[in-house]
Formats: C-alpha cells, sequence, structure tokens
C-alpha cells in the first residue's frame, strides 16, 4: 500500500530559527510531490511541487528538496516567522490507470514562539 | 483566498437530522473534489466530479450524498450521521483531475460536529 510518512509530527521552534521537515515515501509510480501548508481554520495551500528530475525548489523561505532514490523530501524554512506556525502536508502523486493519484502524509504541526 | 468558499463553516448537528454543506468555485476548474480531515489522519478523498459527473466515490457511506449541478458548485447532503463523522470537510477544484500536476485548490472548510 502506498504511504506518506512525515516526520516529526509536531515541533515547537523559536522566531528567527531554521527548521526541516521530512517526508518519506513508498508512492510508485512517483509522478510529483507536492508541500502544503494549512493554516488553522483553513484549507491547505501549494506552497512547492516537485517532479521526477527535480532535487530542488525554493518559495521565498521555504526550499523543497526531493531525493526520487531514496524516496525522501525535505522542506526546510529559514529564519521563520510567527506566521509560518502551520501544518505542513507532503502530498505524492502517483501514476494510475486512468490520471494521477494522491497520496496525503498526516502532516508535521510547526508552531513558532517568540 | 484560494478562489473557492465553502458554507456553512461550522455546523453542529444531531444524529436524526439532514444538512446540507456547500461549495463554489471561481477560478473556471472543471473538477472538484470533497475530502475529510479528521485529527491526526491525512486527508482522505470522498468523491471526484469531473465537468459534472461522478467520477471517484471511495467507499463513501450512503448517508453522504454529494451533487454536482454545474462545474463551478459542489454539495454535501448529509442524513443520519454518526459522532465518528465529526470532522473538518475540504472542498477542492482543480483544472481536471486524473493529472497531478494540477495543483487543486482548497476552500476553507466545514468544521461539522455530530452530536
Amino acid at each position: 500500500k502506498n504511504q506518506v510518512e512525515q516526520s516529526p509530527q509536531s515541533l515547537i521552534i523559536l522566531e528567527g530559527k531554521n527548521c526541516t521537515l521530512q517526508c518519506n515515501y513508498t508512492v510508485s509510480p512517483f509522478s510529483n510531490l507536492r508541500w502544503y501548508k494549512q493554516d488553522t481554520g483553513r484549507g491547505p495551500v501549494s506552497l512547492t511541487i516537485m517532479t521526477f528530475s527535480e532535487n530542488t525548489k525554493s518559495n521565498g523561505r521555504y526550499t523543497a528538496t526531493l531525493d526520487a532514490d531514496t524516496k525522501q523530501s525535505s522542506l526546510h524554512i529559514t529564519a521563520s516567522q510567527l506566521s509560518d506556525s502551520a501544518s505542513y502536508i507532503c502530498v505524492v502523486s502517483e501514476i494510475a490507470g486512468g490520471g494521477n493519484k494522491l497520496t496525503f502524509g498526516t502532516g508535521t504541526q510547526l508552531k513558532v514562539e517568540l | 483566498e484560494t478562489g473557492v468558499t465553502q458554507t456553512p463553516r461550522h455546523l453542529v448537528m444531531g444524529m436524526t437530522n439532514k444538512k446540507s454543506l456547500k461549495c463554489e468555485q471561481h477560478l473556471g476548474h472543471n473538477a472538484m473534489y470533497w475530502y475529510k480531515q479528521s485529527a491526526k489522519k491525512p486527508l482522505e478523498l470522498m468523491f471526484v466530479y469531473n465537468f459534472k459527473e461522478q467520477t471517484e466515490n471511495n467507499s463513501v457511506p450512503s448517508r453522504f450524498s454529494p451533487e454536482c449541478p454545474n462545474s463551478s458548485h459542489l454539495f454535501l447532503h448529509l442524513h443520519t450521521l454518526q459522532p465518528e463523522d465529526s470532522a473538518l470537510y475540504l472542498c477542492a477544484s482543480s483544472r481536471r483531475s486524473g493529472s497531478g500536476g494540477n495543483e487543486q485548490f482548497f476552500g476553507p472548510g466545514t468544521r461539522l460536529t455530530v452530536l
């Protein structure tokens, strides 16, 4: 069964610090991987999308990496801000008959404190 | 705002009630989705509609009944729910389904509590 596992489950950091969130997956055949940010009381919003051939992609202070060989991805947040407090969800797309199928991770809950 | 709106934002209902959730997208997309998000569990895909036609039903109990009158509107009709159905129900849309490169845009969700 295809799975997406994220770690840590939750994380508390001080404002201004960096952090890295991990995503390991077993989805195959792989199509792409997205990181979503979900603020409390809101729906998820896409931060980055990476395909098989991409190793790194940045979106402002967010940098995602992908190692398709080891089936691992990370999301690095630089100089964290209070507004970064949210759940970060890793979503892997699988090439399936008739189209693509998404597998969602359970998310990492990040809290940035003063 | 993502261009996907959901109403109501919060709903409390008894097990014998009938209620409906509404979703509207202003993005010109052709695919719409219902997801269930429970605490500490991954998002669970419930239904997919493409050009108003249901293309996926992930073994969802019949007490959840979707309706898609056009590509911009999606409803989820609820009746005789159970307390374990309490969750955040998210609606999403994309240009079309079945293509992983198409980003799904999510609404803010309806927080449902079943007493």
